[in-house]
């Protein structure tokens, strides 16, 4: 079975500075995709970035990058010019490919705060 | 474009009793999923429905059950009301002929049992 680690429950940052929140996962497969979403205290789970497994090249939102390491099974998520705004709780997720509507595996998630 | 959407908000049971929660998906998107996510922790997957039709399930009892109608909307049933239900429970929808297939999530619905 799949499973996605979080080993950081708690991160902090000042705004401006960056931050790396690490996650790593498990999987037999060869294809498939990982996520980070933010959870704000509204709750609603926002979709940060994505990352195919195919691709080497990291992927980039923005403020927002990963470091994909596909041997080392380890999917980092690097927030640059850190706000305010980005104080939340932050999951790392899991899905097999070639599968359509399949479930998200998540972390137990990193719960992120920002200073002024 | 409109989002995913959930009802209620909120909603407090006692132990034995059912409930129903409801979920809008967002324009265009015909699989729903189903999630729940206890305090502090990540969440858990319940089941998925595409064009009306289960297509997965985790490992969740019986007494959770759905139903997704033609308009795609969907309803989480549970029956026999635990303590151990009370969380938030998230609704995700998704396109499934997407190559990528991402679920765009709910504001969710914050159950209490008593």
């Amino acid at each position: 079975a799949q499973t996605v680690t979080q080993s950081q429950p708690e991160m902090s940052v000042q705004e401006a500075e960056t931050v790396t929140l690490s996650c790593t996962y498990d999987t037999s497969e060869s294809d498939y995709y990982l996520f980070w979403y933010k959870q704000p205290p509204s709750r609603q789970m926002i979709l940060v970035i994505r990352q195919e497994a195919y691709k080497q090249q990291n992927a980039t939102e923005n403020r927002f990058s990963v470091n994909f390491q596909k041997a080392a099974k380890s999917f980092s998520l690097k927030i640059s010019d850190s706000q305010l705004g980005d104080a939340a709780m932050y999951f790392c997720a899991y899905r097999r490919a070639n599968q359509a509507g399949t479930a998200l595996i998540f972390g137990k998630g990193t719960t992120l705060s920002v200073s002024s | 474009e409109t989002g995913v959407t959930q009802s209620p908000t909120h909603l407090i049971k006692t132990r034995g009793q059912q409930v129903t929660l409801r979920c809008s998906s967002q324009s265009g998107h015909n699989t729903v999923s189903w999630y729940q996510q206890a305090l502090g922790q990540g969440p858990q997957f319940i089941f998925q429905y595409y064009r009306e039709e289960e297509n997965g399930r985790g490992n969740f009892p019986p007494r959770f059950s759905g139903l997704q109608f033609p308009n795609y909307s969907s309803e989480l049933n549970v029956n026999a009301l635990e303590l151990d239900d009370s969380a938030l429970y998230l609704c995700a929808s998704s396109l499934a002929a997407e190559t990528t297939d991402t679920q765009y999530f709910g504001p969710g619905t914050r159950l209490t049992v008593l």
